[in-house]
């Protein structure tokens, strides 16, 4: 079956480290690939968007990679900060009218 | 603000109640779409619309009913909802379908 698998658990870092969220996925072929923030009671925002061509994206502290291969993405905050605590969803465009959502990990930076 | 609004923000309904949830969109996209969020769960893709065509619909129950009058409004009509519909109910809009989506802010739904 079709999967996309985001660590359920929140992840708890140090202000200032680097954080790092796993997307993985099985059965998909997707055209690209997209990642959003969402803070509690509010609507997704998007963040970065990477094409299966694109192995690295990055956006100020922000940085996406992409591997076909293995079929995973990561998502990779630098000098993270307690605004960046929220809820990261990662996006799966796979072809039709479809987006595909991972349920999203919780990140905690604390200060 | 993304430019995508919905009303209300909160709603609670009994069973028998029947009501609609409201977005409007102020980006110029051709593209409408209907989510549910439930607790821990991913986003659920309920409809999409394309120039104001239904293009999706997935496997939604009949108590939920879209409309799209024009690009820019999309409506959810709700009538005899279950205590399972209680979740947040996302809009979202893109320039065309598969493009990068912007969210309204949800409306909150409690279905007694």
């Amino acid at each position: 079956s079709q999967k996309i698998e985001q660590n359920s658990e929140a992840l708890n870092i140090q202000e200032g480290k680097t954080a790092t969220l796993t997307c993985n996925y099985t059965n998909y072929s997707p055209a690209y690939l997209q990642w959003y923030r969402q803070d509690p009671g509010r609507g997704p925002v998007f963040l970065l968007l990477i094409r299966e061509n694109e192995k690295e994206k990055r956006k100020e502290r922000l940085k996406v990679t992409f591997d076909t291969t293995l079929k995973q993405s990561l998502f990779h905050i630098t000098a993270s900060q307690p605004a960046d605590s929220a809820t990261y969803l990662c996006a799966l465009h796979t072809g039709g009218f479809k987006t595909i959502f991972g349920a999203g990990t919780r990140l905690f930076v604390k200060a | 603000e993304t430019g995508v609004t919905q009303t209300p923000r909160h709603l609670v309904m009994g069973m028998t109640n029947k009501k609609s949830l409201k977005c409007e969109q102020h980006l110029g996209h051709n593209a409408m779409y209907w989510y549910k969020q439930s607790a821990k769960k991913p986003l659920e893709l309920m409809f999409v619309y394309s120039l104001e065509e239904r293009v999706e619909n997935n496997s939604v129950p009949s108590r939920f009913s879209p409309e799209c009058p024009n690009s820019s409004h999309l409506f959810l009509h709700l009538h005899t909802l279950q205590p399972e519909d209680s979740a947040l109910y996302l809009c979202a809009s893109s320039q065309v379908v598969q493009e990068t989506q912007y969210f309204g802010p949800g409306t909150r739904l409690l279905v007694l």
